[in-house]
Order: structure tokens, then sequence, then C-alpha cells
């Protein structure tokens, strides 16, 4: 079974600063995605950034970029010029083709 | 696209009563998914979808949960004889063919409140 652990229940960032979300995975599987979902304030879930597994290149989207450390099983998400609309709760979620399994998640709080 | 919607966003019964949740997922997606989110904690996996075909259930889907994809387009989970414990955020997700890596996109969430 998979398992996902986000250690920072709580992180804040001043604006126009970079942060970077912790997370740590256990997998059995050989190939895999990763991926880290944004929920903002009673809004819904949405995709932030993808990793393939097999790919040894570190996905980046525009101000969002992580850093992916397979021997390590890590994946950390950093958030660069930060802004008030980043702040949301942020969950790191694996990925086995069947159903996505979530970390705890981060709140991430964005300071003017 | 208009999404992926759920109905209704918001219900609160009593203790024992059966309650049903609709999602309507993204048109062309042949996959959708439940999940559960408790307070403060990451959605939990519950069931998918393949058109029409259940094709796996969590271990946290007891007998008193039941979900169908009647014509492989909306689904809907119902809860019998609820329980305070299964007071939540019940998401619904789906996708195109699920090969490895494809976006989820989720809806807005039922949030159940069980008195």
């Amino acid at each position: 079974a998979q398992t996902v652990t986000q250690s920072q229940p709580e992180m804040s960032v001043q604006e126009a600063e970079t942060v970077t979300l912790s997370c740590t995975y256990d997998t059995s599987e050989s190939d895999y995605y990763l991926f880290w979902y944004k929920q903002p304030p009673s809004r819904q879930m949405i995709l932030v950034i993808r990793q393939e597994a097999y790919k040894q290149q570190n996905a980046t989207e525009n101000r969002f970029s992580v850093n992916f450390q397979k021997a390590a099983k890590s994946f950390s998400l950093k958030i660069s010029d930060s802004q008030l609309g980043d702040a949301a709760m942020y969950f790191c979620a694996h990925d086995d083709a069947r159903q996505l399994t979530f970390g705890s998640g981060t709140q991430l709080t964005v300071l003017p | 696209d208009t999404g992926v919607s759920q109905d209704p966003r918001h219900k609160i019964t009593k203790r024992g009563q059966n309650v049903t949740f609709r999602c309507d997922p993204i048109s062309e997606h042949n996959r959708l998914y439940w999940y559960r989110q408790t307070l403060g904690q990451g959605p939990e996996f519950l069931t998918y979808f393949q058109n029409e075909a259940q094709l796996e259930k969590s271990r946290l889907l007891s007998d008193r949960f039941s979900a169908e994809r009647p014509k492989g387009s909306f689904s809907t989970l119902e809860i019998q004889r609820t329980e305070q414990g299964d007071s939540a955020m019940y998401l619904c997700a789906s996708s195109s063919p699920g090969t490895p890596g494809i976006t989820q996109y989720f809806g807005p969430g039922t949030r159940l409140l069980v008195l």
C-alpha cells in the first residue's frame, strides 16, 4: 500500500518570497506519478503540478516547481514569488492508476 | 466543459437516516471516483468506476455505503443508517481513460453533517 506523509501541518510565507512544502512517500510501484493539489478555502481541489517517476527532470509550472528525489522518496513543492492567492491547503498525492493516495496536507498562509 | 458538479453541496441529517449524493462528471470522462475527506485530513479513496463498472472499493466503504453509476454517466453514493462518524466532505472526481498520471478533476464536494 502507498503512504504519503506531509510533515508540515502549517507554513507561512511573505508575499513575493519563496516557500518549500515537503512530502515523502512510500510505494512498491516502480512506475507511478506524483501530484500536488491545492484546495483553497471552501473551493474545490485543483491540480498544481504533476511528476512522472520515470522522468529525472523536475517538473515546472510557472511559479511552481518540484524537487523530486526518487531514491529518497521525496517530492517537495517550491512556490516562487508567492501571491496572496496561493493561500490554501496543499496536498501531495501518489497515483497508481487506480486511486490517489493523499497526504494530510499543509496549510499555507501568505502574509502581505 | 462545466466541470464536475455535486449535489447537494451541504446535507444535515439525523443519525439513522439514509442519504444520497449525486455526482455529474465531466462529460467525456469515463472514470469516476469517490473520496471522503474529514476535517484537517487529506481525501481518502472510497471507490471508482470505469464507465458503469465499479472496479475497486476501499475497505472504508462499509456495507452501509453503496455507489452506482448505472449508465456510465452520473453516479450516486448512498449511505444507509448514517452514523456520526460519517460526517465528512464527500468528494467526486473524474478523469479520461485511466492511463497512469491522468489528472483527476474534482467537484466541490458534498459536506455531510450527521447529528
